[in-house]
């Protein structure tokens, strides 16, 4: 059993730039959610896909959006960088709910 | 809206003696909790939960943590620290129902001394 992967491990934008994060789910989990962690503080809530729907979302603008594709993996995508976007991201599989969260290492953004 | 306290940024311990990780929180109805922890440059991994039913709740490498619904409380605690248990330690909750997101503490940074 694999578990929460993503991609890349570190990444650098500049200002005004698109970023496009990706994350695979643990096996079986239908649930993903993104968080951003920022130097110093606990992970803050982005959104919830919940079989391939967004099933909840934090207090980002909407600029941050994102997909669950059929097999639950899925992609964070950021336009317009700015420099308090500079994170580290995670994503997190679950079963439901419920369920506890499963983390993956996450992506150190950096936006210039 | 809920939330998390952490009171404690940094907790210092001598190897071999207990532990505690301090975490209240607020929350409409009952809570879900959970206890993560974080290792330099990796992600956050489950440590355990409190969902219902005994309020003490074991959890993974010996930790557990005691749910005090009075108090609004839930402690992470081990009876005995490793220096390998160093890491930053962090609290979440959200409501038994209702969709809301998981919300997390700040973070305490846990200090084992050899």
């Amino acid at each position: 059993e694999t578990g929460v992967t993503q991609s890349p491990t570190h990444l650098i934008k500049t200002r005004g730039q698109q970023v496009t994060l990706r994350c695979s789910s643990q096996s079986g989990h239908n649930t993903v959610s993104w968080y951003q962690q920022a130097l110093g503080q606990g992970p803050q809530f982005i959104f919830q896909y919940y079989r391939e729907e967004e099933n909840g979302r934090g207090n980002f603008p909407p600029r941050f959006s994102g997909l669950q594709f059929p097999n639950y993996s899925s992609e964070l995508n950021v336009n317009a960088l700015e420099l308090d976007d500079s994170a580290l991201y995670l994503c997190a599989s679950s079963l439901g709910r419920e369920h506890e969260q499963y983390f993956g290492p996450g992506t150190r953004l950096t936006v210039t | 809206a809920q939330s998390v306290a952490q009171p404690e940024d940094q907790v210092n311990v001598a190897e071999g003696n207990p532990l505690t990780v301090k975490c209240t929180y607020s929350v409409s109805g009952n809570p879900y909790l959970f206890w993560y922890v974080q290792y330099p440059n990796r992600g956050l991994q489950f440590l355990l939960k409190y969902i219902t039913g005994d309020n003490l709740v074991k959890g993974s490498y010996g930790f557990e943590a005691e749910f005090n619904k009075s108090q609004t409380s839930f402690h992470l605690k081990k009876p005995s620290a490793l220096v390998s248990d160093s890491a930053l330690y962090f609290c979440a909750v959200r409501p038994y129902s209702g969709n809301t997101p998981l919300v997390f503490g700040k973070g305490t940074r846990l200090s084992v001394i050899a």
